[in-house]
């Protein structure tokens, strides 16, 4: 069965401090994907990324970045130099081809305060 | 172009009653999937639907059921509510039901059982 694991509940940086949110995952799968979403207190998930299992490259967009292992099962994400505007709960999610549906699996999330 | 939007934002219930929860995906977006936020579950997967079919359920109780229109519009419905049917439920569409396709969030239905 799948899963995701966000073992970080909560996290407080200072802004302008750089942050690493963690993701582990379990799949039997060999295609499967990957994404990050992040919740502001408005509650809408909003999509930051997504990863399919074929494609390791590490991808930066601004100050956003992540590293896909799969050697260690692992979607981790970093916020470079944080804001206060970056301060929500961001999930990490697994979709499996196999699975006949599009479902997604979120870990339970990440809750990040960035303090002025 | 208009994001997904759900109806009501907000509603307040007893036990014991019923409730409809509509959403409306992406203009073009065929796929519509359910998704139950609590404090203490997380973010679990409800339904998924494609083209008027449910393609996929999660693992809850028969009281709670969808459809979904031939202009891919879905409602939601959730009878003889028990207080912890109190939950965000959200709403994500997608263009096509291929696990690549990212799915997009309307801003929810917060409902709560009293």
């Amino acid at each position: 069965a799948q899963k995701v694991t966000q073992a970080q509940t909560e996290i407080s940086v200072v802004e302008k401090e750089d942050v690493t949110l963690d993701c582990v995952y379990e799949t039997r799968d060999t295609t499967y994907y990957l994404f990050w979403y992040k919740q502001p207190p408005s509650g809408e998930l909003v999509f930051l990324i997504r990863r399919n299992s074929f494609d390791e490259q590490n991808e930066i967009s601004g100050r956003y970045s992540w590293n896909f292992q799969k050697s260690t099962s692992s979607f981790n994400f970093t916020i470079t130099a944080s804001q206060v505007v970056d301060s929500a709960v961001y999930f990490c999610a697994l979709s499996e081809e196999g699975a006949g549906s599009y479902q997604l699996t979120f870990g339970k999330g990440t809750k990040l305060s960035v303090i002025p | 172009k208009a994001g997904v939007t759900q109806t009501p934002r907000y509603l307040i219930k007893t036990r014991g009653q019923q409730v409809t929860l509509s959403c409306s995906p992406i203009s073009g977006h065929r796929s519509v999937s359910w998704y139950q936020q609590t404090p203490g579950q997380g973010l679990q997967f409800l339904f998924e639907y494609f083209s008027e079919t449910q393609r996929n359920k999660g693992n809850f109780p028969g009281r709670f059921s969808g459809r979904q229109f031939s202009n891919s519009r879905s409602e939601m419905n959730v009878s003889t509510l028990e207080l912890g049917d109190s939950a965000l439920y959200l709403c994500a569409s997608s263009l096509t039901v291929a696990g690549y396709n990212e799915q997009f969030f309307g801003p929810g239905t917060r409902l709560t059982v009293l």
